[in-house]
Formats: C-alpha cells, structure tokens, sequence
C-alpha cells in the first residue's frame, strides 16, 4: 500500500540555521504531496504541496521538490526562525480519485535563538 | 479566515463508555475527514464521508464507530464502547472539492482510562 518514510526527529537548530527535513514515498501512479505543519496547540496546517513530478512547492520560505526518480518530496528552508519551531508532517494523496492523506510519523523542529 | 472547529480540545472518559467527538467544517466545504494520531505514531486515516455517506473508511473504523452529519453544520465521530487503546488525538478535516487540500481542526485528545 501507499507509505510515507520521514526523516526521525527531533532536529534542534540554531536561528539563521538551514533545514532539511527527508521525506520518501512509495505510491503507485502519481500521488499528490504535502507537508503540513502544526504548531504548539494548534491543528495541521497546509504548508506546501505539488501535484506533478518536478513541480516545486513553496510557502513562508520552505520549498520542497516532487522526485518521481527518487520518490522524494524533501522540505528545506534556507534560514529558520525560532517561529518555525513545530511539528512538520509529510503526507500523500494518492492518484485516482481516494483522496485521503497517508501520512508520515512527524518531525519536530525546534529552532533556538 | 474561515477554519475547523471541534470540541471538545480534552476528553476523559472510562473505557466501555460512549464518546461523541464534534466538529464544525468550513461552511462551504462537501468532504469530511477524521483521522487520528496515538501518541508518538502517524496520523492515521479514519473515514471519509461526502454526500451524507461514508465513501472510504479505513480498517480501524470498525462497528464501533459511527459518523454523522446531523445537520447542516456538525459533523461527528461516535466510539460506542471505548478501549484504552482508542486514546489519542482525533482530527476533522473538511474539503471543498474542487481542490484537493484538506483543512484540519485543532484536534481532541481523547483519554480512556
């Protein structure tokens, strides 16, 4: 079946620091992806997404790229901010019509100053 | 901004008893999602539900879950007996349909003692 594989946390950064958090998925087809995000408290939010293979996603200065070769939809941001400390969520939609969200385990990023 | 609400943010119940988890999707939105989240796993997929009937629900939505629109508003997940192991974080999402990005709610956290 359809999987999501996200790279174990947490990752603790300096401010000003850059970031790359991993994410690899197997899917049959061409499934959509995303990266939610979900801050202290709060519910999942939609970073990013990408819908077809080398499309770049990008939101508040994060962007990740969709790798059909290495099934990959990995996150980055160039210079975090102690406001991007949360929980990062890589998921897929799957090709075809079944449009639940197969997610990853989380990542938690916590960025000092 | 137009956002996900569910109530309540924390229930305690004890194990065999009934729980109702509420949610109040986006006004204009036609699909609605719950997943859960036991701590320190992924998110998982639930049920989906469009048109007043589930459309996809996964294995662990068994008989003693229910869902419900009740009215033109609410969107519910009933556990009718409880176990321990149904502890966890339950999330609503909605979505409108003529995208493919989901909405999610704050979450509850649901406790069986």
């Amino acid at each position: 079946g359809n999987s999501v594989t996200q790279m174990e946390g947490p990752v603790t950064l300096s401010e000003e620091a850059f970031l790359t958090i991993n994410c690899t998925y197997t899917a049959t087809g061409y499934p959509s992806l995303f990266w939610y995000v979900q801050y202290p408290g709060e519910g999942l939010q939609l970073l990013l997404k990408a819908t077809k293979a080398d499309d770049k996603g990008s939101n508040k200065g994060f962007e990740a790229t969709y790798r059909k070769e290495t099934t990959s939809f990995h996150l980055e941001k160039g210079s975090v901010q102690v406001s991007d400390s949360a929980v990062y969520f890589c998921a897929l939609s799957a090709q075809g019509g079944s449009e639940k969200l197969v997610f990853g385990k989380g990542t938690k990023l916590t960025v000092n100053p | 901004e137009p956002e996900v609400t569910q109530t309540p943010s924390h229930q305690v119940t004890q194990m065999g008893q009934e729980v109702i988890l509420r949610c109040v999707p986006i006004s204009n939105h036609l699909y609605f999602y719950w997943y859960r989240q036991i701590l320190g796993q992924k998110v998982e997929f639930l049920v989906s539900f469009y048109n007043n009937e589930i459309s996809e629900k996964s294995e662990i939505f068994d008989d003693q879950f229910s869902v419900e629109r009740p009215d033109g508003s609410n969107f519910t997940l009933k556990i009718r007996s409880t176990k321990l192991e149904d502890s966890a974080m339950y999330f609503c999402a909605s979505r409108q349909g003529s995208t493919d990005t989901q909405y999610f709610g704050p979450g509850t956290r649901l406790t069986v003692l």
